[in-house]
């Protein structure tokens, strides 16, 4: 059971816009900033959004953050076949003194 | 080339010990904290352990507090994980992450391709 809670899967069609939930409390999201993983099949994680809704250089502007109270999301608009890959959020929890991750969502683009 | 290398990984006895190490090129390594994050097989990804540049701050996941012990060589811009009493649950593909800060409190902004630890 993660810490933060995602949904297991999420799905849309070439050109939708779908949003990834990441619910948690308030001594990690709540006080902390979230950031955004994503890992294509059979590659390692690479950082998509930080600090909430900062994107790192390279990651297109299709992919937004944002985060309200002890809750996130990740929107993705235009989707486009090359987003299928598993979403994590992750932020410090100051009650365990370390990371949690989300579950991960696996998004399907149909 | 900007890049993390990990190694160290193989197949293990459980109680039997490891030793991880994660080298980095491309950059000034001993600018940035450091993290190791692990994968089970067909799971998500778990945070294992952190320690900012000049390793005076390490934490550590519960799960292997005690058993798991984060380092660093600035000088040979290396980062280990050096794992004691391995269990059966810490089989995982373990990744290397590189810290967007000189603390541990950052986004994870390069990751290596992970090595494999197997205990069995």
């Amino acid at each position: 059971q993660s810490v933060l809670t995602q949904p297991p899967s999420a799905s849309g069609t070439p050109g939708q816009r779908v949003t990834i939930s990441c619910s948690g409390s308030s001594s990690n999201i709540g006080s902390n900033y979230v950031h955004w993983y994503q890992q294509l099949p059979g590659t390692a994680p690479k950082l998509l959004i930080y600090r909430n809704n900062h994107r790192p250089s390279g990651v297109p502007d299709r992919f937004s953050g944002s985060k309200s109270g002890t809750s996130a999301s990740l929107a993705i608009s235009g989707l486009r076949s090359e987003d299928e890959a598993d979403y994590y959020c992750a932020a410090w929890d100051d009650s365990l003194s370390g990371w949690v991750f989300g579950g991960g969502t696996d998004l399907t683009v149909l | 080339e900007v890049q993390l290398v990990e190694s160290g990984g193989g197949l293990v006895q459980p109680g039997r010990s490891l030793r991880l190490a994660c080298t980095a090129s491309g950059f000034t390594f001993e600018d940035y904290g450091f993290h190791w994050v692990r994968q089970a097989p067909g799971k998500g990804l778990e945070w294992v352990s952190s320690i900012n540049w000049n390793s005076d701050r390490t934490d550590y996941a519960d799960s292997v507090k005690g058993r798991f012990t984060i380092s660093r060589d600035n000088a040979k811009n290396s980062l280990y994980l050096q794992m004691n009493s391995l269990r059966v649950e810490d089989t995982a593909l373990y990744y290397c992450a590189k810290d967007q800060r000189r603390t541990v409190y950052g986004a994870f902004d390069m990751w290596g391709q992970g090595t494999m630890v197997t205990v069995s």
